[in-house]
């Protein structure tokens, strides 16, 4: 059984450092993985995509990567602002490509 | 339109109350899903709809009964709940059912059982 972990669980910065949010999977054989931010009580927005052949993926002062082998992925956000906070989710398809299993996710506060 | 609908964005109910939560989306895509999630937890898939079938059940009690009446609407009928039935009720859709699509989520419905 596919599980995701992610680590720290809840994370502190000051405005403007950059900082590496962790995931880990159990199961290697994944069709992709997602990065997802969520608001207090509100919906999921997808961050980036990584199929499983890629290796990274970027999207303004995002980027993330893939290390499927070992079973982890990375999210790089540079020069933090304190838009950034919320929780960061992290998903990898099932091996059926039915459903996302997720992380319980990274809070991130980031202050002025 | 871009976006995955949801409504009500609130709802507080009865043990013995009935009620329906409605997720719309106009990109065409063919694949809707039913998440549940509690505070602090990751979001649990309930049910998962490709081309308007059923397709998957993740042993959701029978109190939840989900209803796809067309490519664009999906439904979540509520009936005899729980108080540990209380959570956010996530709608999510993708293009086509299955790999290397990014799904797009609702707001969600916050539904609190009395």
């Amino acid at each position: 059984k596919q599980e995701v972990t992610q680590i720290p669980a809840a994370l502190s910065v000051p405005e403007g450092e950059n900082l590496v949010l962790n995931c880990s999977f159990t199961d290697s054989a994944i069709y992709n993985l997602q990065w997802f931010r969520q608001d207090p009580g509100k919906g999921l927005t997808s961050l980036l995509l990584i199929q499983s052949s890629q290796r990274e993926q970027t999207s303004g002062r995002l980027n993330a990567s893939l290390d499927k082998s070992s079973g982890r992925s990375t999210l790089y956000i540079a020069a933090s602002q304190p838009g950034d906070s919320a929780t960061y989710l992290c998903a990898v398809l099932n091996q059926a490509g039915t459903a996302l299993i997720f992380g319980k996710g990274t809070t991130l506060s980031v202050s002025s | 339109d871009t976006e995955v609908t949801q409504t009500p964005k609130h709802l507080v109910m009865g043990m013995t109350n009935k009620k329906s939560l409605k997720c719309e989306q106009h990109m065409g895509h063919r694949a809707m899903y039913w998440y549940k999630q509690k505070a602090k937890k990751p979001p649990e898939l309930m049910f998962v709809y490709s081309y308007e079938k059923l397709s998957i059940n993740e042993s959701v009690p029978s109190r939840f009964s989900p209803e796809c009446p067309n490519s664009s609407l999906l439904n979540l009928h509520l009936h005899a709940l729980q108080p540990e039935d209380s959570a956010l009720y996530l709608c999510a859709s993708e293009p086509i059912g299955g790999a290397n699509e990014k799904l797009f989520f609702g707001s969600g419905t916050q539904l609190s059982v009395l």
